[in-house]
């Protein structure tokens, strides 16, 4: 079945060190998506990529870091430089622009999503 | 700027009840997406329903339905006869029309339904 894989699905990190959470999907989609869930916070969007090898910064970028160099895998990074890492994070993929036609109006479809805590 | 509230932080019924969850949102484009999503406890986030900006005909599936109201800026969302299974925290989401996939959710409301 298509689907998005992420992995772990609980992770701890120790003081100063960087760890890397992986998001596969099979689903054939151009877009995809980072996200940190916060208790009382919704979501937060922290990386996004609408084609391979592109990437661009959402609203809390900050501590973080992305690749794409393939269409079905989009990895986070999350560096020591991030201070506050224990979080929810969710990758998230949909289709997106094909000749010329807009198809932002496609919903995104989620993991189920990685538990980071510090150790 | 583009804005999603849930004013519902928590609500609690008891099963077979009505329940309907609010959402109000704020834009200044005249084409854009409304979305809702649910969490369940497991944490994946599931699509709900997709809403475009020019077609406020409400929608109807099965205990499900979806009023969207240009002139109130909202997108409520209301089940019928709930059941225990809908518990979980459930988003309203906004995305602008064009190129531009980013979208703006709201803080969620956690949703219980108790037998």
């Amino acid at each position: 079945d298509g689907g998005i894989t992420q992995s772990p699905k609980y992770l701890f990190r120790k003081e100063g060190q960087n760890v890397t959470l992986s998001c596969e999907q099979n689903l054939n989609h151009d877009a995809m998506y980072w996200y940190r869930q916060d208790p009382g916070q919704g979501l937060r969007l922290i990386y996004y990529s609408q084609i391979v090898n592109d990437f661009q910064k959402g609203d809390i970028a900050e501590g973080y870091s992305v690749s794409r160099e393939k269409k079905e895998s989009f990895p986070l990074t999350v560096t020591s430089a991030q201070k506050n890492p224990t979080a929810f994070y969710l990758c998230a993929s949909s289709k997106g622009d094909t000749g010329g036609t807009s198809l932002s109006n496609q919903p995104q479809h989620f993991g189920d999503g990685t538990r980071l805590s510090i150790l | 700027a583009q804005k999603v509230t849930q004013a519902q932080t928590e609500i609690s019924v008891v099963e077979k009840e009505d329940v309907t969850l609010d959402c109000v949102y704020e834009t200044r484009d005249t084409t854009y997406y409304l979305f809702w999503y649910k969490q369940p406890p497991s944490g994946e986030l599931v699509f709900l329903i997709r809403r475009n900006s020019f077609d406020e005909q409400n929608e109807i599936s099965g205990r499900y339905s979806w009023n969207f109201q240009k002139s109130t800026s909202s997108f409520n969302f209301t089940i019928t006869a709930s059941q225990v299974v809908d518990s979980a925290v459930y988003f309203c989401a906004l995305r602008r029309g064009g190129s531009n996939y980013k979208l703006t959710f709201g803080k969620g409301t956690l949703l219980t339904v108790n037998p």
